[in-house]
């Protein structure tokens, strides 16, 4: 079955850390760019971070640039988000995404997602 | 960054009505657009991609239009499993980061 599993979301402290994990299936991981998109409670979708295929390549938008750190190990067929110096602002269900084509650059356009894992940044 | 304004915010219509939501970007992006729907709890569902592509398993009373900034979804014949909420977002390739519009929330009159 093609889908993406993410894990790893829970409570945590502002300015603590936090590793978020995509476990992909039914497809050939390594073909495809990945990407997080999160979306706080009650708000719309909001692009995250972006790892080309190979992992050589990555993006990142400006509210996580320096904190954040998009990773892939294609033998695990496994997409990670290292969240590092989290904001209240951060809280969100984070969701992984699959680009549509495969390609070596992402294309972004999204067409399999994750059921998403709630990340809630509170003291 | 590009902003993606869509319009209304909400909207109110029937099982059999024709509804159209439109998209518009803060500059030129060719047909770099998609279309995603998302259901209470769910994740987004890909509709429309470059604009007026339907993705595969969508059902053809969804349709897209439009080039450069402004851009419309339609649905042709509102069925009760469409009432949720759309999203546009501009997939232009620079500067290598993808935005979403507000989202427009389709309610049952």
């Amino acid at each position: 079955e093609v889908q993406l599993v993410e894990s790893g979301g829970g409570l945590v402290q502002p300015g603590g850390s936090l590793r978020l994990s995509c476990a992909a299936s039914g497809f050939t991981f390594s073909s495809y760019a990945m990407s997080w998109v999160r979306q706080a409670p009650g708000k719309g979708l909001e692009w995250v971070s972006a790892i080309s295929g190979s992992g050589g390549s990555t993006y990142y938008a400006d509210s996580v640039k320096g904190r954040f750190t998009i990773s892939r190990d294609n033998s695990k067929n496994t997409l990670y988000l290292q969240m590092n110096s989290l904001r209240a602002e951060d809280t969100a269900v984070y969701y992984c995404a699959k680009e549509l084509a495969a390609a070596a650059v992402p294309d972004w356009y999204f067409d399999l997602w994750g059921r998403g894992t709630l990340v809630t940044v509170s003291s | 960054d590009i902003q993606m304004t869509q319009s209304p915010s909400s909207v109110s219509a029937s099982v059999g009505d024709r509804v159209t939501i439109t998209c518009r970007a803060s500059q030129g992006i060719s047909s770099w657009l998609a279309w995603y729907q998302q259901k209470p709890g769910k994740a987004p569902k890909l509709l429309i991609y470059a604009a007026s592509s339907l993705q595969s398993g969508v059902p053809s009373r969804f349709s897209g239009s439009g080039s450069g900034t402004d851009f419309t979804l339609t649905i042709s014949s509102l069925q009760p499993e469409d009432f949720a909420t759309y999203y546009c977002q501009q997939a232009n390739s620079f500067p290598f980061r993808p935005t979403f519009g507000q989202g427009t929330k389709l309610e049952i009159k």
